[in-house]
């Protein structure tokens, strides 16, 4: 079955240090990865992709992932964060072409001063 | 801005009575997709149109549902009859595939979402 898990429900950082959160997903066929970052009431926004190439991906706002293909994994980092990252994080695969995107059921980042 | 907006963002309304919401593609996309969000939960997949031909349902979309996208281009979402289980986030969605080619990436793009409470 196809399915994105991330295992912390909610993770709380200090403002400065780093982040990590988990991603781990079941798929058949090629895996084409995101992560999206959702503030209150507000939609989806594209933080990062893969579909091929170099494993490691940068994305915006100083954000990267690793794609581990042994592990099934594409989690997250960040080096610093800062108060702004306060959201909720979504770890999504999907088919070619973008078809079907499935979510995880998002990890809510709190940053403490 | 040429993203992908919705329309109401947000809709309260009596159980039983129907809704209707609208989506606006970005324009050149061809794939259009809806979205539902519950509190604390990721977006669950609910259907997909490329160009006017909706290809796929999920089951989650119960008979009380249902979706156009007449011309291909915006597409509406209603809900008859709606119950308190329908209170949610319905986000949107587009992205454009261009033959067996990847244009611009896979990923889709979108929208602010309609949220809906059903009382």
């Amino acid at each position: 079955a196809q399915s994105v898990t991330q295992p912390d429900i909610h993770i709380t950082v200090s403002e400065g240090a780093s982040l990590e959160l988990r991603c781990n997903y079941s798929y058949g066929a090629t895996p084409y990865l995101f992560w999206y970052v959702q503030s209150p009431g507000q939609g989806l926004q594209l933080l990062l992709k893969y579909f091929s190439g170099d494993t490691l991906v940068q994305g915006i706002k100083g954000f990267e992932a690793e794609f581990k293909r042994s592990q099934s994994s594409f989690n997250l980092r960040k080096p610093s964060v800062h108060w702004s990252d306060a959201a909720e994080y979504f770890c999504a695969v999907a088919g070619f072409g973008g078809f079907k995107t499935i979510f995880g059921a998002g990890t809510r980042l709190f940053v403490k001063a | 801005d040429t993203g992908v907006s919705q329309d109401p963002r947000h809709k309260i309304t009596k159980r039983g009575q129907n809704v209707t919401f609208r989506c606006d593609p970005i324009s050149e996309h061809n794939r259009l997709y809806w979205y539902r969000q519950t509190l604390g939960q990721g977006p669950e997949f609910l259907t997909y149109f490329q160009n006017e031909a909706q290809l796929e349902k999920s089951r989650l979309l119960s008979d009380r549902f249902s979706a156009e996208r007449p011309k291909g281009s915006f597409s509406t979402l209603e809900i008859q009859r709606t119950e308190q289980g329908d209170s949610a986030m319905y986000l949107c969605a587009s992205s454009l595939l261009r033959g067996a080619t990847v244009v611009g990436g896979t990923e889709a793009f979108f929208g602010q979402g309609t949220r809906l409470t059903v009382v």
